[in-house]
């Protein structure tokens, strides 16, 4: 069964920190890795993700993934109260271009 | 501002209703998507239509039927639904098909009671 994990599943630190996010996905025919930010209700693309270990970076965002270990990370840095909000992992698949996301991480940062 | 709208906003609906939602995109887009996001699960994808032709639909039960009469509209049709169904329903678009920016509309929360 195709499937996409996050953890943690919800995340507390103060602002400043820095913060590491799990995604790791086990699905057939494997195209790319996406991260979103979903804040109040919709979600805003950040990152896709196709070759390995290659890091892309936005602003104090960035991510990379590894097709060996079949999993990807989001890290923030110097953590703003701005950035709570749920981070979407999902998976893309050639076959039927299906695409399956985790359940997500709610980021808190206190101030 | 998102070029993407959705109305209504919220909707309340007894399971013998029929209702509509709608959504409108002013991004001059030709591919647009039908999201489903509940409480607990993680978001899905519902239908996906490429110049206005329907090209996925996740095993959508026929309790929701989508439309799409132009490449700027997109409808989802409710009939008989359950309380199950309760959930913030998204629509995005993006330039071309399944193109990773896709830009969201601000959701229908629907209610089943």
């Amino acid at each position: 069964e195709d499937k996409v994990v996050q953890s943690p599943l919800s995340l507390v630190v103060h602002e400043g920190d820095t913060v590491t996010l799990n995604c790791s996905y086990e699905v057939t025919n494997f195209r790319s890795l996406l991260w979103y930010k979903q804040e109040k209700k919709a979600p805003t693309f950040l990152f896709m993700l196709t070759s390995s270990g290659i890091e892309k970076k936005s602003g104090r965002l960035s991510s990379i993934l590894d097709k060996k270990e079949l999993s990807s990370i989001l890290n923030i840095t110097a953590t703003q109260t701005g950035d709570s909000a749920i981070y979407l992992c999902a998976a893309s698949m050639n076959r039927d271009d299906k695409i399956i996301f985790g359940k997500g991480t709610r980021l808190h940062i206190l101030p | 501002e998102t070029g993407v709208t959705q109305t209504p906003r919220h909707l309340v609906m007894g399971m013998t209703n029929k209702k509509s939602l709608k959504c409108e995109q002013h991004l001059g887009h030709n591919a647009m998507y039908w999201y489903k996001q509940s409480a607990k699960k993680p978001l899905e994808l519902m239908f996906v239509y490429n110049f206005k032709e329907q090209t996925e639909n996740n095993s959508v039960p026929s309790r929701f039927s989508p439309e799409c009469p132009n490449s700027s509209h997109l409808f989802l049709h409710l009939h008989t639904l359950q309380p199950e169904d309760s959930a913030l329903y998204l629509c995005a678009s993006s330039q071309v098909l399944l193109a990773w920016e896709q830009y969201f509309g601000p959701g229908t929360r629907l209610t089943v009671t």
